[in-house]
Protein backbone atom coordinates (compact mmCIF):
# COMPACT_ATOMS: atom_id res chain seq x y z
CA UNK A 1 0.00 0.00 0.00
CA UNK A 2 1.25 3.37 -1.30
CA UNK A 3 -0.99 4.92 1.39
CA UNK A 4 -1.62 8.62 0.50
CA UNK A 5 0.61 9.92 -3.00
CA UNK A 6 0.72 13.68 -3.52
CA UNK A 7 2.65 15.19 -6.71
CA UNK A 8 4.03 16.88 -6.89
CA UNK A 9 6.02 17.63 -3.94
CA UNK A 10 7.13 21.29 -5.13
CA UNK A 11 6.11 23.85 -7.50
CA UNK A 12 6.68 27.28 -8.37
CA UNK A 13 4.10 29.45 -10.22
CA UNK A 14 4.11 32.89 -11.72
CA UNK A 15 0.72 35.25 -10.61
CA UNK A 16 -2.18 33.81 -12.56
CA UNK A 17 -1.12 30.76 -13.72
CA UNK A 18 -3.56 27.78 -13.43
CA UNK A 19 -2.09 24.19 -12.32
CA UNK A 20 -3.34 21.09 -10.68
CA UNK A 21 -2.15 19.21 -7.10
CA UNK A 22 -3.07 15.63 -7.45
CA UNK A 23 -3.98 13.32 -4.98
CA UNK A 24 -4.50 9.71 -4.86
CA UNK A 25 -5.63 6.89 -2.21
CA UNK A 26 -4.94 3.69 -2.43
CA UNK A 27 -6.99 2.28 0.30
CA UNK A 28 -10.12 2.54 -0.66
CA UNK A 29 -11.26 5.27 1.79
CA UNK A 30 -14.59 7.20 1.13
CA UNK A 31 -13.52 10.37 2.24
CA UNK A 32 -10.70 12.67 1.17
CA UNK A 33 -9.46 16.40 2.09
CA UNK A 34 -7.69 18.96 1.08
CA UNK A 35 -5.48 21.19 3.39
CA UNK A 36 -3.48 24.43 3.67
CA UNK A 37 -0.60 25.17 6.17
CA UNK A 38 0.85 28.16 6.94
CA UNK A 39 3.10 29.28 9.67
CA UNK A 40 1.00 30.41 12.83
CA UNK A 41 -2.09 29.48 11.12
CA UNK A 42 -2.17 25.65 11.26
CA UNK A 43 -4.08 23.15 9.31
CA UNK A 44 -7.17 24.83 7.31
CA UNK A 45 -9.39 22.62 5.61
CA UNK A 46 -10.03 23.69 1.76
CA UNK A 47 -12.16 21.25 0.38
CA UNK A 48 -13.40 17.61 1.44
CA UNK A 49 -15.34 14.97 -0.18
CA UNK A 50 -17.54 12.25 0.75
CA UNK A 51 -17.98 10.13 -1.75
CA UNK A 52 -17.13 9.80 -5.74
CA UNK A 53 -19.24 12.57 -7.14
CA UNK A 54 -19.77 14.16 -3.71
CA UNK A 55 -17.68 17.64 -2.77
CA UNK A 56 -18.17 20.20 -0.44
CA UNK A 57 -16.46 23.69 0.42
CA UNK A 58 -14.03 24.08 3.77
CA UNK A 59 -12.79 26.97 5.47
CA UNK A 60 -11.02 28.77 2.95
CA UNK A 61 -12.45 27.45 -0.18
CA UNK A 62 -11.82 30.46 -2.61
CA UNK A 63 -9.43 29.87 -4.79
CA UNK A 64 -9.84 26.24 -5.66
CA UNK A 65 -11.60 24.04 -7.28
CA UNK A 66 -12.27 20.27 -6.82
CA UNK A 67 -13.65 17.05 -8.27
CA UNK A 68 -14.07 13.60 -7.31
CA UNK A 69 -14.50 11.03 -10.09
CA UNK A 70 -13.20 8.02 -8.87
CA UNK A 71 -13.21 6.79 -5.07
CA UNK A 72 -8.99 6.92 -5.89
CA UNK A 73 -8.29 10.45 -6.34
CA UNK A 74 -9.36 14.16 -5.64
CA UNK A 75 -7.12 16.68 -7.30
CA UNK A 76 -6.79 20.42 -6.02
CA UNK A 77 -7.16 22.96 -8.90
CA UNK A 78 -6.04 26.48 -8.89
CA UNK A 79 -7.53 28.36 -11.75
CA UNK A 80 -5.76 31.82 -11.21
CA UNK A 81 -2.63 31.47 -8.50
CA UNK A 82 -2.34 34.31 -6.47
CA UNK A 83 0.81 34.91 -4.04
CA UNK A 84 -1.79 34.64 -1.23
CA UNK A 85 -1.76 30.95 -1.98
CA UNK A 86 1.72 30.43 -1.41
CA UNK A 87 1.18 27.80 1.31
CA UNK A 88 2.37 23.75 1.92
CA UNK A 89 -0.86 21.44 0.89
CA UNK A 90 -1.96 18.43 2.01
CA UNK A 91 -4.00 15.76 1.00
CA UNK A 92 -5.68 13.74 3.74
CA UNK A 93 -8.34 10.80 3.77
CA UNK A 94 -10.65 8.41 5.98
CA UNK A 95 -12.28 4.88 5.59
CA UNK A 96 -15.32 6.70 6.71
CA UNK A 97 -17.14 10.06 6.82
CA UNK A 98 -16.59 9.86 10.52
CA UNK A 99 -13.18 11.11 10.09
CA UNK A 100 -12.12 8.93 13.19
CA UNK A 101 -8.21 8.67 11.57
CA UNK A 102 -6.60 10.93 8.84
CA UNK A 103 -4.16 9.58 6.62
CA UNK A 104 -1.85 12.76 5.41
CA UNK A 105 -0.14 12.63 2.15
CA UNK A 106 3.58 13.82 2.86
CA UNK A 107 2.67 17.47 0.96
CA UNK A 108 3.25 19.95 -1.69
CA UNK A 109 5.12 23.04 -1.02
CA UNK A 110 3.58 25.97 -3.74
CA UNK A 111 5.33 29.26 -4.00
CA UNK A 112 3.40 31.87 -6.51
CA UNK A 113 5.89 34.34 -7.25
CA UNK B 1 -17.17 30.46 16.71
CA UNK B 2 -15.80 27.03 16.83
CA UNK B 3 -12.56 27.42 18.06
CA UNK B 4 -9.28 25.18 19.30
CA UNK B 5 -5.90 26.92 21.21
CA UNK B 6 -3.19 25.20 21.45
CA UNK B 7 -0.35 25.93 24.12
CA UNK B 8 2.40 27.11 24.70
CA UNK B 9 3.67 27.46 21.23
CA UNK B 10 7.16 25.81 21.78
CA UNK B 11 8.44 23.83 24.16
CA UNK B 12 11.52 22.93 25.24
CA UNK B 13 12.65 19.74 27.31
CA UNK B 14 15.36 18.26 28.37
CA UNK B 15 15.40 14.44 27.89
CA UNK B 16 13.85 12.60 31.05
CA UNK B 17 11.81 15.66 31.70
CA UNK B 18 7.98 15.16 31.74
CA UNK B 19 5.68 18.04 30.38
CA UNK B 20 1.69 18.48 29.18
CA UNK B 21 0.80 20.18 25.95
CA UNK B 22 -2.66 21.86 26.31
CA UNK B 23 -5.44 21.71 24.12
CA UNK B 24 -8.49 24.21 24.46
CA UNK B 25 -11.66 23.92 22.46
CA UNK B 26 -14.70 26.03 22.27
CA UNK B 27 -16.92 24.38 19.81
CA UNK B 28 -21.44 23.89 19.80
CA UNK B 29 -20.79 19.94 20.14
CA UNK B 30 -18.06 17.79 20.34
CA UNK B 31 -17.98 14.78 18.24
CA UNK B 32 -14.36 13.76 18.71
CA UNK B 33 -10.75 15.47 19.91
CA UNK B 34 -7.47 14.24 17.93
CA UNK B 35 -4.14 14.11 18.47
CA UNK B 36 -1.39 14.17 15.86
CA UNK B 37 2.45 14.54 15.45
CA UNK B 38 4.05 15.87 12.49
CA UNK B 39 7.78 15.83 11.57
CA UNK B 40 9.41 18.60 9.62
CA UNK B 41 8.93 18.25 5.95
CA UNK B 42 6.09 15.26 6.72
CA UNK B 43 2.22 15.32 6.90
CA UNK B 44 0.69 14.67 10.04
CA UNK B 45 0.22 11.41 11.50
CA UNK B 46 -2.54 10.05 13.22
CA UNK B 47 -1.76 9.62 17.48
CA UNK B 48 -5.34 9.35 19.37
CA UNK B 49 -8.95 9.92 19.24
CA UNK B 50 -10.93 10.93 22.32
CA UNK B 51 -14.60 10.82 22.40
CA UNK B 52 -15.74 11.76 25.97
CA UNK B 53 -14.69 13.31 29.47
CA UNK B 54 -13.12 11.47 31.60
CA UNK B 55 -11.56 9.15 28.36
CA UNK B 56 -7.82 8.55 28.29
CA UNK B 57 -5.31 6.95 25.99
CA UNK B 58 -2.06 5.78 25.83
CA UNK B 59 0.64 5.16 23.84
CA UNK B 60 4.43 4.29 24.66
CA UNK B 61 5.62 7.79 26.60
CA UNK B 62 2.37 9.90 25.32
CA UNK B 63 -1.18 9.84 27.24
CA UNK B 64 -3.84 11.77 26.15
CA UNK B 65 -6.96 12.89 28.59
CA UNK B 66 -10.01 14.85 27.47
CA UNK B 67 -12.53 16.96 29.55
CA UNK B 68 -15.11 19.49 28.89
CA UNK B 69 -12.92 22.02 27.87
CA UNK B 70 -9.37 20.93 26.91
CA UNK B 71 -7.36 17.83 26.53
CA UNK B 72 -3.77 16.86 27.44
CA UNK B 73 -1.14 14.95 25.90
CA UNK B 74 1.29 14.60 28.87
CA UNK B 75 5.06 13.43 27.65
CA UNK B 76 6.96 11.09 30.00
CA UNK B 77 9.97 10.83 30.24
CA UNK B 78 10.77 12.03 26.60
CA UNK B 79 13.08 10.71 24.39
CA UNK B 80 14.92 13.27 21.46
CA UNK B 81 13.18 11.01 18.77
CA UNK B 82 9.94 12.83 20.41
CA UNK B 83 10.65 15.83 18.95
CA UNK B 84 7.89 17.09 16.31
CA UNK B 85 5.08 19.54 16.45
CA UNK B 86 1.96 17.87 18.10
CA UNK B 87 -1.74 19.17 16.49
CA UNK B 88 -5.33 18.78 18.08
CA UNK B 89 -8.35 18.95 15.79
CA UNK B 90 -11.83 18.44 16.96
CA UNK B 91 -15.30 17.40 14.88
CA UNK B 92 -18.02 18.71 15.82
CA UNK B 93 -21.39 17.78 16.03
CA UNK B 94 -23.78 18.07 12.48
CA UNK B 95 -20.44 19.66 10.56
CA UNK B 96 -20.07 16.76 8.28
CA UNK B 97 -16.38 15.56 7.58
CA UNK B 98 -14.86 19.15 8.74
CA UNK B 99 -11.95 18.80 11.23
CA UNK B 100 -10.62 22.06 13.06
CA UNK B 101 -7.31 21.99 13.95
CA UNK B 102 -5.20 23.92 16.53
CA UNK B 103 -1.47 25.49 15.56
CA UNK B 104 0.18 23.10 16.91
CA UNK B 105 3.11 22.82 19.86
CA UNK B 106 6.55 22.37 18.49
CA UNK B 107 8.13 20.06 21.25
CA UNK B 108 12.07 19.74 21.21
CA UNK B 109 13.83 16.89 23.79
CA UNK B 110 17.46 17.71 24.33
CA UNK B 111 19.34 14.83 25.39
Amino acid sequence: NAGVTQTPKFQVLKTGQSMTLQCAQDMNHEYMSWYRQDPGMGLRLIHYSVGAGITDQGEVPNGYNVSRSTTEDFPLRLLSAAPSQTSVYFCASSYTTNVEKLFFGSGTQLSVL
Amino acid sequence: EDQVTQSPEALRLQEGESSSLNCSYTVSGLRGLFWYRQDPGKGPEFLFTLYSAGEEKEKERLKATLTKKESFLHITAPKPEDSATYLCAVQVYNQGGKLIFGQGTELSVKP
